[in-house]
């Protein structure tokens, strides 16, 4: 069970705009930075968005992050088949004391 | 060229240890706290330890706290990870990586060791 929840699947059609969603607490989102990874299958995770809503060098303006309260989301704009792989949030619990991740969103792209 | 190298895994029985090394080049690495991150076999990522930029303040999930030790030396732009009283729950594919949200470029991954605890 996982601090961060994340819906385990989504899907979208190629073009298509998708959201996806992860849940926390006062103690993790609700007090700090929000980062999102996208891990595809057999590499490493890569940072997508940083620091709740900003893009690291390189990474296209169709991802975009933001957050509300003890909730953040990934948006993924124009989908493409590349996309596909498995998003990740990720952020410093103070409870804790460490980094907490979500469950990871295996993403489709139909 | 950006990279982090890991190396050190491999297979050991339960109860045993491993020492996992980290070595990063292309970046300053002085300049980011550190961690190590696992993945179990098809599973989740999960956050392990890290370390600041002096080698001064660690912290650890509460699984592994009193069994590993996560150290650096700058000089070598090296980290490394002590494991012991290795159980079979930490088989993983352990990841080396500069997750620091005090900047927005250097988040930095290696590709990984495998570490398989089994009898």
């Amino acid at each position: 069970q996982s601090v961060l929840t994340q819906s385990p699947s989504a899907s979208g059609t190629p073009g298509q705009r998708v959201s996806i969603s992860c849940s926390g607490r006062n103690s993790n989102i609700g007090t700090n930075y929000v980062s999102w990874y996208q891990q595809l299958p057999g590499t490493a995770p890569k940072l997508l968005i940083s620091r709740d809503n900003q893009r690291p060098s390189g990474v296209p303006d169709r991802f975009s992050g933001s957050k509300s309260a003890t909730s953040a989301s990934l948006a993924i704009s124009g989908l493409r088949s590349e996309d596909e792989a498995v998003y990740y949030c990720a952020v410093w619990d103070e409870s804790l004391t460490g980094w907490v991740f979500g469950g990871g969103t295996d993403l489709t792209v139909l | 060229e950006v990279q982090l190298v890991e190396s050190g895994g491999g297979l050991v029985q339960p109860g045993g240890s491993l020492r996992l090394s980290c070595v990063g080049s292309g970046f300053m690495f002085s300049n980011l706290w550190m961690s190590w991150v696992r993945q179990a076999p098809g599973k989740g990522l999960e956050w392990v330890a890290n370390i600041n930029q002096e080698g001064t303040k660690t912290n650890y999930v509460d699984s592994v706290r009193g069994r590993f030790t996560i150290s650096r030396d700058n000089a070598k732009s090296s980290m490394y990870l002590q494991m012991s009283s290795l159980r079979v729950e930490d088989t993983a594919l352990y990841y080396c990586a500069s997750m620091d949200t005090s900047t927005v470029d250097d988040d930095y991954w290696g590709q990984g060791t495998l570490v398989t605890v089994s009898s």
